[in-house]
């Protein structure tokens, strides 16, 4: 079984403060996607990496795919109260064709 | 924009209702999935479907079915609703798991 780890569960930082997580498996994926995920909506898609090493950045968020493809992180830079939310890492299942795996999730807290 | 869309945000039913959850995507995806989303147990996959008509069981099955006459339409109906299926149902299409989901606002559903 596939699993996504991620680490730490929950994150509570001052505004301006950097912070980095984690999405681990010893399984290899495909591609693994980055979703935000604010109180009471779905799940938006940040991106999705592709390629062993592959470092993606998307304003002050940096995303990075380990070299074997087995885990990610993601690094925030300045913090800001709007990044606040929780934040997913998932990847296509190889033994479920057309589902994918979700970890559980790290839930940030940004405060002003 | 594309879009999926979840026909409620927030729904009350009452114990042993029939219940419909409607599920609309704009962006002609094969894949359509429905999930539910609990604290502390992330997101657990009930059923997907990868074309029309047809349907495969998730995870969490039971108590659920399907309904997918329409590519466009996904509806998840929860045939004798119960407390234990008070919720956050997310509804989700993609065009392939490398490439991830684009998920529905949610629709919270509170059974009493």
């Amino acid at each position: 079984t596939q699993l996504l780890e991620q680490s730490p569960q929950f994150l509570s930082i001052q505004e301006g403060e950097n912070l980095t997580v984690y999405c681990n498996s010893s399984s290899v994926f495909s591609s693994l996607q980055w979703y935000r995920q604010e109180p009471g909506e779905g799940p938006v898609l940040l991106v999705t990496v592709v390629t062993g090493g592959e470092v993606k950045k998307l304003k002050r968020l940096t995303f990075q795919f380990g070299d074997a493809r087995k885990d990610s992180s993601l690094h925030i830079t300045a913090a800001q109260p709007g990044d606040t939310g929780l934040y997913l890492c998932a990847g296509p299942s190889t033994a479920n064709a057309g589902k994918s795996t979700f970890g559980d999730g790290t839930t940030l807290t940004v405060k002003p | 924009d594309v879009k999926v869309t979840q026909s409620s945000r927030y729904l009350v039913k009452r114990t042993g209702e029939k219940v419909f959850l409607e599920c609309v995507q704009d962006m002609d995806h094969e894949n359509m999935f429905w999930y539910r989303q609990d604290p502390g147990l992330g997101l657990r996959l009930i059923y997907f479907s990868y074309d029309v008509k047809m349907k495969e069981k998730g995870d969490i099955p039971e108590g659920y079915s399907v309904s997918r006459e329409k590519k466009e339409r996904f509806s998840l109906i929860l045939e004798s609703a119960s407390t234990n299926q008070t919720s956050m149902y997310l509804c989700a299409s993609s065009l392939s798991t490398d490439y991830g989901y684009t998920f529905g606002s949610g629709t919270r559903l509170t059974v009493v």
